[in-house]
């Protein structure tokens, strides 16, 4: 079955720490990997996307295939930073495939 | 750059009525998809459009329609409302075979069943 876990619903850290939003996802094929934020329950945006590797205002997340694992990580959290944050998972070969999503994880960054 | 836009942005109905919710996806995107997002729950895929046909289904009741429009718009039909129908609808876009099929998002629909 396609399923996204976050396992972690609150992560509450202190402005300038390493934060690690954890996603592990089981799909039987290739699936394509993203996280979305979305803040105050706003629309959702695009953070990253696994095929494109690339760092958005300082996240970075790696796909590991053998641990079916798509981590979001950032070195120093910042109060801008406090949002939801959601993994997501879509197959690939069909036009117009569904995202899964996890059940997301509140990112809270204080002072 | 033009994002996706949805409306209305806030729609209160009550038990039983009906609602239309439009989505006009980012220009040149052939793809669009619903999602319910009820308090406090990740998205839900409901459907998804490319190029007009119905391409993928999920949890869509059966008083919800939806179509794709020759303009690439959708509009999801919702009749005999419920309660449980209250919740955030967004729509998102994308361009297939384009080598970035990222759905992007709107700002949702709010519904409000009374």
């Amino acid at each position: 079955a396609q399923r996204v876990t976050q396992p972690e619903k609150l992560l509450s850290v202190f402005k300038g720490a390493p934060v690690e939003l954890k996603c592990n996802y089981s799909y039987s094929g290739s699936p394509e990997l993203f996280w979305y934020v979305q803040y105050s329950r706003q629309r959702l945006q695009l953070l990253l996307r696994h095929i494109s590797r690339e760092s958005i205002k300082g996240f970075t997340a790696d796909l590991n295939k053998g641990e079916t694992s798509f981590h979001l990580k950032k070195p120093f959290a910042q109060e801008e930073d406090s949002a939801m944050y959601y993994c997501a998972l879509s197959g690939t070969g069909q036009a117009g495939t569904a995202l899964i999503f996890g059940k997301g994880t509140t990112l809270s960054v204080s002072s | 750059a033009a994002g996706v836009i949805q409306s209305p942005r806030h729609l209160i109905k009550e038990k039983r009525e009906t609602a239309t919710l439009k989505c006009y996806p980012i220009p040149r995107h052939d793809t669009v998809y619903w999602y319910q997002q009820g308090p406090g729950q990740d998205p839900q895929f409901l459907i998804s459009f490319y190029e007009k046909m119905q391409s993928d289904k999920g949890s869509i009741p059966d008083r919800f329609s939806a179509q794709q429009f020759s303009d690439y718009h959708s509009e999801l039909n919702m009749s005999s409302l419920e309660l449980g129908d209250s919740a955030l609808y967004f729509c998102a876009s994308s361009l297939v075979g384009s080598g970035d099929e990222t759905q992007y998002f709107g700002p949702g629909t709010r519904l409000l069943v009374l």
